[in-house]
């Protein structure tokens, strides 16, 4: 159980373009999802925290109009990396929590390598 | 600031035990989580600790000491698959998971 899933797993794109990335939880629902970026040999940074059926919350530094999160049901969130440039090349996951009982941590999906060229 | 301290790399030889330490200066604990990070994927969980004392989960433990701040991931049996980064993270005051930067474990032969 506690299977995350991610859409695409990697993704080229044209700098100035949109980009769509998919998080599902396939066999729990997900009170709360996390989007992270991680570049090359760096740790997991936190971008920003979505509950179901509100805004999410961005970290600081983290442009909320570039990056757009929809948690529209409690087991899809979506990532938005709008006018794409080189520099949001990243391994961009996603991870869930919401199982009851549990320690609270957090489920990762695979990730998704986003390429901008 | 809150700040989670790990060593940058580690190397260690096959079939040997290699102990990866965590500190940590956090506003409020609930919780300390060990993670394995293989290049190029997302992290997998491997333990939390919550109370002082070792977990132990088949060839890897986890230690903490609430009142130093301080934990450890022990490996043991060391295989060529164990070779990754360990991600040590928190949980402070707000619930919010605060993130050490990786060990990268090398295994050697």
């Amino acid at each position: 159980g506690a299977v995350v899933s991610q859409h695409p797993s990697w993704v080229i794109c044209k700098s100035g373009t949109s980009v769509k990335i998919e998080c599902r939880s396939l066999d729990f629902q997900a009170t709360t999802m996390f989007w992270y970026r991680q570049f090359p040999k760096q740790s997991l940074m936190l971008m920003a925290t979505s509950n179901e059926g509100s805004k999410a919350t961005y970290e600081q530094g983290v442009e909320k109009d570039k990056f757009l999160i929809n948690h529209a049901s409690l087991t899809l969130s979506t990532l938005t990396v709008t006018s794409a440039h080189p520099e949001d090349s990243s391994f961009y996951i996603c991870s869930a929590t919401g199982l009851a009982g549990e320690s609270g941590e957090q489920y990762f999906g695979p990730g998704t390598r986003l390429t901008v060229t | 600031g809150q700040n989670i301290d790990q060593p940058t790399e580690m190397t260690a030889t096959e079939g040997a035990i290699v102990q990866i330490n965590c500190t940590y200066q956090t506003s409020g604990f609930n919780g300390l989580f060990w993670y394995q990070q293989h290049a190029g994927e997302a992290p997998t969980f491997l333990s939390y600790n919550v109370l002082d004392g070792l977990e132990e989960k088949g060839r890897f433990s986890s230690f903490l000491s609430r009142s130093k701040g301080y934990s450890y991931l022990l490996l043991k049996e060391l295989q060529m698959k164990d070779s990754a980064s360990y991600l040590c993270a928190v949980k402070d005051s707000n619930y919010q998971l605060i993130w050490g930067a990786g060990t990268k474990l090398i295994i050697k032969p």
